[in-house]
């Protein structure tokens, strides 16, 4: 069964700061890799995902992720944080079409932006 | 397009005390999935329709929980007698396709407090 791990339960960063979020994955093979982002009283919304191809995947609000099989591993990065992008992201992974077609989720990371 | 719709936003009940959840998701969005997230854990899934449909119902805690779909448009759940171990924020998403394409939009999340 697949299993997503958030290692940090929370994150602070200074507003301009560059911001990197972990996410480990356990599959037994290059599965659907998704990050979504939650604000405050808002639902879940899809930054990006990664299916095939370019590892190097670019999502909305200027988040990009990396997907590196070695690793396992499916880290969400940004170059310059904003004060508006404090919130929860959630990692989550799927299987290929063939496998279970439901998405496992993290525990999520909260991210603390100073001003 | 109008996005998932989960009812009420915030729901506080007595331990013994019945409560129903409510989704609305995307029009023609024939997959439904609910999930759930106890504080500071991860986003579990509870059930997935399709249609009026349950497809899987692996996640459901027990049968204290009953999830509906009648006509394949909104779903309910409803958790009967509720528990303090119920507290938690209940996610539904939908999604047009579940296979290769499938990328859930989610709703704002419904909040319970058993008390």
């Amino acid at each position: 069964a697949q299993s997503v791990t958030q290692p940090d339960i929370h994150i602070t960063v200074s507003e301009g700061a560059s911001l990197e979020l972990r996410c480990n994955y356990s599959y037994g093979a290059t599965p659907y890799l998704f990050w979504y982002v939650q604000s405050p009283g808002q639902g879940l919304q899809l930054l990006l995902k990664y299916f095939s191809g370019d590892t190097l995947v670019q999502g909305i609000k200027g988040f990009e992720a990396e997907f590196k099989r070695s690793q396992s591993s499916f880290n969400l990065r940004k170059p310059s944080v904003h004060w508006s992008d404090a919130a929860e992201y959630f990692c989550a992974v799927r299987a290929r079409p063939g496998g279970s077609y439901i998405p496992t989720f993290g525990r999520g990371t909260s991210l603390i932006v100073h001003p | 397009e109008a996005g998932v719709t989960q009812f009420p936003s915030h729901s506080v009940i007595e331990k013994g005390q019945t409560v129903t959840l409510r989704c609305d998701p995307i029009s023609g969005h024939d997959n439904l999935y609910w999930y759930r997230r106890v504080m500071g854990k991860e986003i579990k899934f509870l059930l997935h329709f399709v249609k009026e449909s349950k497809q899987d119902e692996s996640g459901m805690p027990n049968n204290r929980f009953l999830a509906e779909r009648t006509g394949g448009t909104y779903s309910t759940l409803k958790v009967q007698p509720a528990e303090l171990e119920d507290s938690g924020v209940y996610f539904c998403a939908s999604s047009y396709d579940r296979l290769e394409a499938n990328v859930l939009t989610f709703g704002a999340g419904s909040r319970l407090t058993v008390l």
